[in-house]
């Protein structure tokens, strides 16, 4: 059975560091990409970035790009979602998603985690 | 990035009623198009892929059409399990993006 599990909510401060995780299993981790989309309170859903675990290569979209860093270790099959300096405004749901396919132009997504929940307050 | 906008955004039907959504790309994507039900505290799930075409395990009851800037998705026969928020995602162009959202209650 093809699982993503998610790391467990963080109450975070502004200015802290998080990294969150997502670690894949029931398939070969290394032959589907994995996306990272946020769901803010209450809001829609926007895509992050995705990452190729096989080679960590990794494509941000514009509004995220510089402020979130995605990385994978395929020694462990975990895909991570990190930020250096957290704001009140990254306060969100996080989810991890598989590409549904190993076709590198398809962007839709079959499995995803149950989600992290990240509350950034002082 | 391109714009998708859907109509409504919220909705209440009937069980039993055929329901409608309609999803609007701010340009030509031809059927790059997706759609996907999410319910309250749970994550998205995909009914819809490439406009048209059913997902795996998907119910028969739930379809999609269209292409180039104008797509439907529809219920035939609503269920009491339907209830949730369906979203629709375009990947013609990076960064993929969704629709607002459209919330489905029951009547």
């Amino acid at each position: 059975e093809v699982q993503l599990v998610q790391s467990g909510a963080e109450v975070k401060k502004p200015g802290e560091s998080l990294r969150i995780s997502c670690k894949g299993s029931g398939y070969s981790f290394t032959s589907y990409w994995i996306s990272w989309v946020r769901q803010m309170p209450g809001k829609g859903l926007e895509w992050m970035g995705r990452i190729d675990p096989s080679d960590s290569y990794t494509n941000y979209s514009p509004s995220f790009q510089g402020h979130v860093t995605i990385s994978a270790d395929k020694s462990i099959s975990t895909a991570y979602l990190q930020w250096s300096s957290l704001k009140a405004s990254d306060t969100a749901m996080y989810y991890c998603a598989r590409h549904r396919t190993t076709v590198t132009t398809e962007y839709y997504f079959d499995y995803w985690g149950q989600g992290t929940l990240v509350t950034v307050s002082s | 990035d391109i714009q998708m906008t859907q109509s409504p955004s919220s909705l209440s039907a009937s069980v039993g009623d055929r329901v409608t959504i309609t999803c609007q790309a701010s340009q030509d994507i031809s059927n790059y198009l997706n759609w996907y039900q999410q319910k309250p505290g749970k994550a998205p799930k995909l009914l819809i892929y490439d406009a048209s075409n059913l997902e795996t395990g998907v119910p028969s009851r739930f379809s999609g059409s269209g292409s180039g800037t104008d797509f439907t998705f529809t219920i035939s026969s609503l269920q009491p399990e339907d209830i949730a928020t369906y979203y629709c995602q375009q990947y013609d162009n990076l960064p993929p993006t969704f629709g607002q959202g459209t919330k489905l209650e029951i009547k």
